[in-house]
């Protein structure tokens, strides 16, 4: 498999404040990057698709003004919530992939608390 | 049609037995079908993956059984131990250039109990 890292694992914030959160592949070039954010008990909902080099692709209902996505290298994502509010507390976790291949490799995932 | 559905929500089994987690899907273009394995406060790791011109895959103790024609999926754990305790999610993907998305299941939470 693939070994991805993400920091910062814990993050507690205040309201109103932006929190980034980074994604790194660490032992492969990853043309695509996947953000999802999981409620505690629920499954993975994708949040959005990011290739290098290119605007972030986000589904439906997700704010792309809210959750900054860029995807700055073949190694590195980076999400940030911006203006944050207690609803935006959640498990964050990036996955990592490349053409040609099914795998998508996950990270240990971000834990954000807005107060 | 989008859905990828699982069962059961939760799951008690003793140790040594055996646990199995269904899934179902409707969109005939998912074409991979891969199990992850997700432990409290960590990501998902992947555990085992299948494609639809095979019937059943073996890695140790963990099998996926694929019925096409029932567009159905299983994750068989043989000889379960308190170590699989853990949160199980079923997923699907399309055919296509590029990395594609996935499409999760609701996730299974099983317990193994000693």
């Amino acid at each position: 498999g693939a070994v991805v890292s993400q920091h910062p694992s814990r993050v507690i914030c205040k309201s109103g404040t932006s929190v980034k959160i980074e994604c790194r592949s660490l032992d492969f070039q990853a043309t695509t990057m996947f953000w999802y954010r999981q409620f505690p008990k629920q499954s993975l909902m994708l949040m959005a698709t990011s290739n290098e080099g290119s605007k972030a692709t986000y589904e439906q209902g997700v704010e792309k003004d809210k959750f900054l996505i860029n995807h700055a290298s073949l190694t590195l994502s980076t999400l940030t919530v911006t203006s944050a509010h207690p609803e935006d507390s959640s498990f964050y976790i990036c996955s990592v992939s490349r053409d040609r291949i099914y795998e998508q490799y996950f990270g240990p995932g971000t834990r954000l608390t807005v107060t | 049609q989008q859905q990828v559905k699982q069962s059961p929500q939760s799951l008690i089994v003793q140790k040594g037995g055996i646990s199995i987690i269904n899934c179902a899907y409707e969109n005939t273009a998912f074409d991979y079908f891969p199990w992850y394995q997700q432990f409290p406060g960590k990501g998902p790791a992947l555990l085992i993956a299948i494609r639809p011109d095979v019937s059943e895959k073996k890695e140790g103790r963990f099998t996926i059984s694929f019925n096409k024609s029932a567009k159905q999926f299983s994750l068989h754990i043989m000889d379960s131990q308190p170590g699989d305790s853990a949160t199980y999610f079923c997923a699907a993907s399309n055919r296509g250039q590029g990395a594609q998305k996935l499409v999760f299941g609701q996730g299974t939470r099983l317990t193994i109990n000693p």
